[in-house]
């Protein structure tokens, strides 16, 4: 299994702000992933960040909004740009597993826009 | 795409007695199925997962899941609940995207034991 952390746990910011998220595995791993959680919502996938190559969003996603850094194979940064109360989510960093079977999940960023 | 459902918000039993929470799964092909938990204020943790073999799979903290694939169910299981086990819980499915494997997740079950 990989040990995930987060910085920061949590953050409370004014609307049309930007806050980067960084996250730190103790392995080296091909793919990280950003996902974000509404409040009462389940998971959604931001994008995949593969080391050396621009991230891929997903639908409804773009890069303007959430860049995304992939400097090293163990570390990643998701900025929230310009952000709304609709911003305001836990932003949650994944690897996934040897076998690319499981997920392995970051304790989160619960991020509150005013 | 592959997806699973969860169709109970919120799931309440009391310490001692058995629980299940429920999970039925659309894919085309062989399912990958799992189970994930997330206490309060903490990340996803993984429970269990079935890739193939037998039925019954046993995972982490007790819990375990029955694959039926005639009623394309996934339901896991706890022959006792205890209060600990309050948390969210998450079914997934392993899907592809842009050509990495990606689970999917039903929008999850609120397990609520009372003491």
């Amino acid at each position: 299994s990989a040990v995930i952390s987060q910085k920061p746990s949590r953050d409370i910011c004014q609307r049309g702000t930007s806050l980067t998220i960084q996250c730190q595995v103790d392995s080296q791993v091909t793919m990280m992933f950003w996902y974000r959680q509404q409040p009462g919502q389940s998971l959604t996938l931001i994008a995949t960040a593969n080391q050396g190559s621009e991230a891929t969003y997903e639908s409804g996603f773009v890069i303007d909004k959430f860049p995304i850094s992939r400097p090293n194979l163990t570390f990643s940064t998701l900025t929230v740009s310009n952000m709304s109360p609709e911003d305001s989510s836990i932003y949650l960093c994944s690897v996934a597993g040897q076998s690319y079977n499981e997920q392995f999940f970051g304790p989160g960023t619960r991020l509150t826009v005013l | 795409a592959q997806s699973v459902a969860q169709p109970e918000d919120q799931v309440n039993v009391a310490e001692g007695n058995p629980l299940t929470v429920k999970c039925t799964y659309s894919v085309s092909g062989n399912p990958y199925l799992f189970w994930y938990v997330q206490y309060p204020n903490r990340g996803l943790q993984f429970l269990l997962k079935y890739i193939t073999g037998d039925n019954l799979v046993k995972g982490s903290y007790g819990f375990e899941a029955e694959f039926n694939k005639s009623q394309t169910s996934f339901h896991l299981k706890k022959p006792s609940a205890l209060v600990s086990d309050s948390a969210l819980y998450f079914c997934a499915v392993r899907d592809i995207r842009g050509g990495s494997y990606i689970p999917t997740f039903g929008r999850g079950t609120s397990l609520i034991v009372h003491p």
